[in-house]
Order: structure tokens, then C-alpha cells, then sequence
């Protein structure tokens, strides 16, 4: 059974730094891009960030691009976002995601097929 | 970067009732969009991949279409546990954006 664990989420202030973590469990880790979706309260879903399985290429949301570090560690089976400069307007729950790959006559889509339950962080003085 | 609007953005139905969500592309994605469940305090459930193809343990019910722009998922008779808030989402290209959302409340 596929389990994603998030933890690391907080209250924080402006300006500040926090890293989230995403445990991974029953699936080949290292074999699937990851990514980090975030929800502010009362709002739609916002991709932030993603990750390529060996780690090597890295994507980010033109929000949080120079802000953000998304990485991973295969040998831990963990997925991790560091987070700087951290604004009100980061207050959110993040999830993290895998990303499910298929290939539907001929072309390889991409979805994310299991996700996490969820930290909550909160950027306030 | 891909714009994706539904409609609408609240809709009211009522138990077996057949129901249909809209969303649309700023420009064309072929097929690539999935759809989205999500209910209060939970994290959102994978329901159709690839615009019309249903993932794993999802209901028959539950069906998508759509290809280029316009993309809709119906419902073809509601069930209580089928309230919540669904999002399109596009995997065309990076960044991978997701619709507003449609909240589905009982009438």
C-alpha cells in the first residue's frame, strides 16, 4: 500500500525558513518524480514544486522559484521542501504527491495518483 | 503558462441526479487532464487520467471526455459520498495547473 507522511509544517514568522518532509512508503521511491501541491485556506490547489526520480532535474512555481528548494533522498525514501522567505501568502496546507506515469496508445501521461494527508503552514507575526 | 476555468463554480443536485462539470484549457492539451475529488480536510483523490480514462477503484459512474480545450466529467447518477469539490487539472505542460474548482453541494 502506497503511504505518503508529511510533517514539518508550523506556524512561522515572516521572512522565516522551514523545511517539510514527506515519507514514502510501499512503492519503488527512487522509480517516480515527485511533487509538493499546496491549498490555502478556503482556496484551489496550486502546484508548487516537483522532482524528477533520480533528483536531477527540478521544477518550480514561478511563486516560490528562488525561495523554495525541493530535493530527495533515495536511500531514505524522503521527499523534502525547504522553504525560505517564507510570505503570508505561503500559508497553506502542502501536500505531497506522486506522480503516476502511463502510456495511453502511443503517449506517456502524467497524473498524480497518490498524495499525502496534508501539514499545515501558517506565515504570521 | 496553461489557463484552466470550470464551470460551474457551486452546483446544486440532488441524490441520482446526472451531473456535468466543465473545464477548459486556454489552449489546446490533447488529452492531457485529469480530474480531481476532494473533501473537506482530506487530500484530493485521483478519479480520470488522461481525460477519459478512470483510475483504479473509482466507481463506473464517473466518467470524463474531451480532447484540444474542452473537457467535461459527468456524474451519471449521484451518490451521497459524491459531494465534494472536483478539479480539473492539465499535464501538458509545466507548471501542471489545476482549475478553480466546482463544489458539488445537495440540493
Amino acid at each position: 500500500e502506497v503511504q505518503l507522511l508529511e510533517s514539518g509544517g508550523g506556524l512561522v514568522q515572516p521572512g522565516g525558513s522551514l523545511r517539510l518532509s514527506c515519507a514514502a512508503s510501499g512503492f519503488t521511491f527512487s522509480s517516480y518524480a515527485m511533487s509538493w501541491v499546496r491549498q490555502a485556506p478556503g482556496k484551489g490547489l496550486e502546484w508548487v514544486s516537483a522532482i524528477s526520480g533520480s533528483g536531477g532535474s527540478t521544477y518550480y512555481a514561478d511563486s516560490v522559484k528562488g525561495r523554495f528548494t525541493i530535493s530527495r533522498d533515495n536511500s531514505k525514501n524522503t521527499l523534502y521542501l525547504q522553504m525560505n522567505s517564507l510570505r503570508a501568502e505561503d500559508t497553506a496546507v502542502y501536500y505531497c504527491a506522486k506522480d503516476g506515469i502511463v502510456l495511453v496508445v502511443y503517449a506517456w501521461y502524467n497524473y498524480f495518483d497518490y498524495w499525502g494527508q496534508g501539514t499545515l503552514v501558517t506565515v504570521s507575526s | 503558462d496553461i489557463q484552466m476555468t470550470q464551470s460551474p463554480s457551486s452546483l446544486s443536485a440532488s441524490v441520482g441526479d446526472r451531473v456535468t462539470i466543465t473545464c477548459r484549457a486556454s489552449q489546446s492539451i490533447s488529452s492531457y487532464l485529469n480530474w480531481y475529488q476532494q473533501k473537506p480536510g482530506k487530500a484530493p483523490k485521483l478519479l480520470i487520467y488522461a481525460a477519459s480514462s478512470l483510475q483504479s477503484g473509482v466507481p463506473s459512474r464517473f466518467s470524463g471526455s474531451g480532447s484540444g480545450t474542452d473537457f467535461t466529467l459527468t456524474i451519471s447518477s449521484l451518490q451521497p459520498e459524491d459531494f465534494a469539490t472536483y478539479y480539473c487539472q492539465q499535464s501538458y505542460s509545466t507548471p501542471p495547473g489545476f482549475g478553480q474548482g466546482t463544489k458539488l453541494e445537495i440540493k
